[in-house]
């Protein structure tokens, strides 16, 4: 079974730093294009950040120069290093995934989501 | 703001349709792929549609995806309770600095 876990969601101050983590089963994170999207309270969907196999990023402007997004291989993990966190940041993270197969691949469209990691950035 | 635009709300009797636009421009969704996604309440978001009509394995012929020039429909019949949901559609922009995804403004979908 293909599945996505998100962890390392929490409380921090405004300028502060957290690490999100995704762990990957079922399939190999570096084989596919993977994404971090996120949601504040009662809002839409908002990218965040994208990857591709060959390790090419993307970021959204609202994130750009303070987030990082990247892999782990050996531990089959995709990761977002979030520096300079402001209020406005404050939403439910997910990453998510392809469920790609040797006949079938969508181009940009995502099967595979995590459950979802809280990140609330206040004093 | 997004740069897809979708009508907040759209509403039918249960067994009917609906469809659900997402309007953008020649940059995102007149050149490249279409997926829409739903979401229910307190839950991550779900692939309906990709690559802008086909559908995943589990997912019924009752949603349907459609695009046409810079537009893209969702269409979905035989509405069930079950689908009362957020529905958003995405796709790769072009114009973005250096490009980036993109998911449309949302539409909530009620089952009257």
């Amino acid at each position: 079974e293909v599945r996505l876990e998100e962890s390392g969601g929490g409380l921090v101050q405004p300028g502060g730093s957290l690490r999100l983590s995704c762990a990957a089963s079922g399939f190999i994170v570096s084989d596919n294009y993977m994404i971090w999207v996120r949601q504040a309270p009662g809002r839409g969907l908002e990218w965040v950040s994208i990857i591709y196999s060959g390790g090419r990023t993307y970021y959204a402007d609202s994130v750009k120069g303070r987030f990082t997004i990247s892999r782990d291989n050996s531990r089959n993990t995709l990761s977002l290093q979030m520096n300079s966190l402001r209020a406005e940041d404050t939403a439910v993270y997910y990453c998510a995934s392809p469920d790609c197969s040797p006949t079938r691949c969508p181009s940009l469209g995502f099967d595979i989501w995590g459950q979802g990691t809280m990140v609330t950035v206040s004093s | 703001q997004s740069v897809l635009t979708q009508p907040p709300s759209v509403s039918a009797a249960a067994g009917l349709k609906v469809t659900i636009s997402c309007s953008g421009s020649s940059s995102n969704i007149g050149g490249n792929y279409v997926s829409w996604y739903q979401q229910l309440p307190g839950t991550a978001p779900k692939l309906l549609i990709y690559d802008n009509n086909k559908r995943p394995s589990g997912i019924p012929d009752r949603f349907s995806g459609s695009k046409s020039g810079t537009s893209a429909t969702l269409g979905i019949t035989g509405l069930q309770t079950g689908d009362e949901a957020d529905y958003y559609c995405g796709t790769w922009d072009n114009s973005l600095s250096g490009g980036g995804y993109v998911f449309g403004t949302g539409t909530k979908v009620t089952v009257l």
